[in-house]
């Protein structure tokens, strides 16, 4: 299981902004990060944990391994505002957070 | 271009049944773990199920809550996963999306292509 927070945040471009993510038991590096916008698919933004994806702006970044992570975008962007989510991929079942709502403030 | 494309979606009854499929292009599917998540209204996203490879025999995986209702199935001469729900629910409403679990090295996974999702309407 894993537990997101905070569930939303009202934050201003060019803020930084921290989205946590913990895990109910030890996931080793097995976390990964998505963006959702509203009728998109999700995209990938971080995977193993601290790994960027390829062609995402490197704002974002990932921390942690156990049961603590933490996404982080070192100064928000007008196409950041979207749900951001944190995956457990260790093994199955695949489980999701229940997801980061950023909004403008 | 490489994609996936799903299709199959609509309105049924509670009840009813429905099979969604997943298309590839520019990859082949049955080289790789296969998944299906949605997204129902105002709630986030929800792992549904997966199929792995060919070379670990297509078997399958699902959550709790399809369990025994939910079936994937593969069509490797068509390039596809199909996803057939049975016994639908109101609460399975949902878009649906299928997504190549990528493999990138030792125990590195991560859903890295998504198709743009189908939607599905359960009504009471």
């Amino acid at each position: 299981q894993l537990t997101q927070s905070p569930s939303s945040l009202s934050a201003s471009v060019g803020d930084r902004v921290t989205i946590t993510c913990r895990a109910s038991q030890d996931i080793s590096s097995s976390l990964v990060w998505y963006q959702q916008e509203p009728g998109k698919a999700p995209k990938l933004l971080i995977y193993a944990a601290s790994s960027l994806q390829s062609g995402v702006p490197s704002r974002f970044s990932g921390s942690g391994s156990g049961t603590d992570f933490t996404l982080t975008i070192s100064s928000l962007q007008p196409e950041d505002f979207a749900t951001y989510y944190c995956q457990d991929l260790k093994e199955y079942p695949v489980t999701f957070g229940g997801g980061t709502r950023v909004q403008i403030k | 271009e490489v994609q996936l494309v799903e299709s199959g979606g609509g309105l049924v009854q509670a009840g009813g049944s429905l099979r969604l499929s997943c298309v590839g292009s520019g990859i082949s599917l049955s080289d790789h773990y296969m998944e299906w998540v949605r997204k129902a209204p105002g709630k986030g996203l929800e792992w549904i199920g997966g199929s792995r490879d060919k070379a670990n025999g297509h078997t399958t995986e699902y959550a709790a809550s399809v369990q025994g209702r939910f079936k994937i199935s593969r069509d490797d001469s068509g390039n596809s996963v199909h996803l057939q729900m049975h016994g639908l629910k109101t609460d399975d409403t949902a878009v649906y999306f299928c997504a190549r679990d990528f493999a990138s090295g030792s125990d590195v996974w991560y859903f890295d292509l998504w198709g743009r999702g189908t939607l599905v309407t359960v009504s009471s």
